[in-house]
């Protein structure tokens, strides 16, 4: 089984502090997709990074895939209010497993004003 | 453009009830996902398919769960008899598959369950 493991699960900070949620897995991905999902909605697709090392901006907030592309992490700069949520990562892999994802758990993430 | 259609969006019955969630992928995409979500035990995938053929339905909890693909543009998920554990949010999600296996994935905005 091709875990991902999400840390931490639960986040709660101040407005304008930053904060950094972990992605890892001992499994290799060939591809590492970061969503956001809000209450009574489905989740949305925030990145996908493929490249081991590759970091991507998306205004404050930072996406990294691990050299080994094994894990990846997602930092955000002076959290707003709005960022609150639940962040989850997941992975996707060739062969057998083509065309679908493995999700982490998620982090729950709430930013108070 | 349309996204991903689920409905209905929210249900409630009894224990034992058949219970049908229907999905509208976007028009194009080739994998359609059913999901199911607790906070137990996080997003999990029951089933997938590619070009309304079922691939993997490792994730289908038990024989009470059936999912279909007719068309292009339609797919259900059935559970019968339903069970109070069944209680959950059903997401379904679809994607474009073709080219590298990083297009993302749509999701509808769910079904909430509940089996009372």
């Amino acid at each position: 089984t091709q875990l991902l493991e999400q840390s931490p699960q639960f986040l709660s900070i101040q407005e304008g502090e930053n904060l950094t949620v972990y992605c890892n897995s001992s499994s290799v991905f060939s591809s590492l997709q970061w969503y956001r999902q809000e209450p009574g909605e489905g989740p949305v697709l925030l990145v996908t990074v493929v490249t081991g090392g590759e970091v991507k901006k998306l205004k404050r907030l930072t996406f990294q895939f691990g050299d080994a592309r094994k894990d990846s992490s997602l930092h955000i700069t002076a959290a707003q209010p709005g960022d609150t949520g639940l962040y989850l990562c997941a992975g996707g892999r060739g062969g057998t497993s083509y065309g679908k994802l493995t999700f982490g758990q998620g982090t729950i993430l709430t930013v108070h004003p | 453009d349309a996204g991903v259609i689920q409905s209905p969006r929210h249900e409630v019955t009894e224990m034992g009830q058949e219970v049908t969630l229907r999905c509208k992928p976007i028009s194009g995409h080739d994998y359609l996902f059913w999901y199911r979500q607790t906070m137990m035990r996080g997003l999990e995938l029951l089933i997938y398919f590619n070009n309304n053929v079922p691939i993997d339905d490792s994730g289908m909890p038990e024989d009470r769960f059936s999912a279909k693909m007719p068309n292009a543009s339609f797919s259900t998920l059935k559970i019968q008899p339903s069970e109070p554990r069944d209680s959950a949010v059903y997401f379904c999600a679809s994607r474009y598959g073709q080219g590298l296996n990083n297009q993302p994935q749509h999701f509808g905005d769910g079904t909430r369950l509940s089996i009372l």
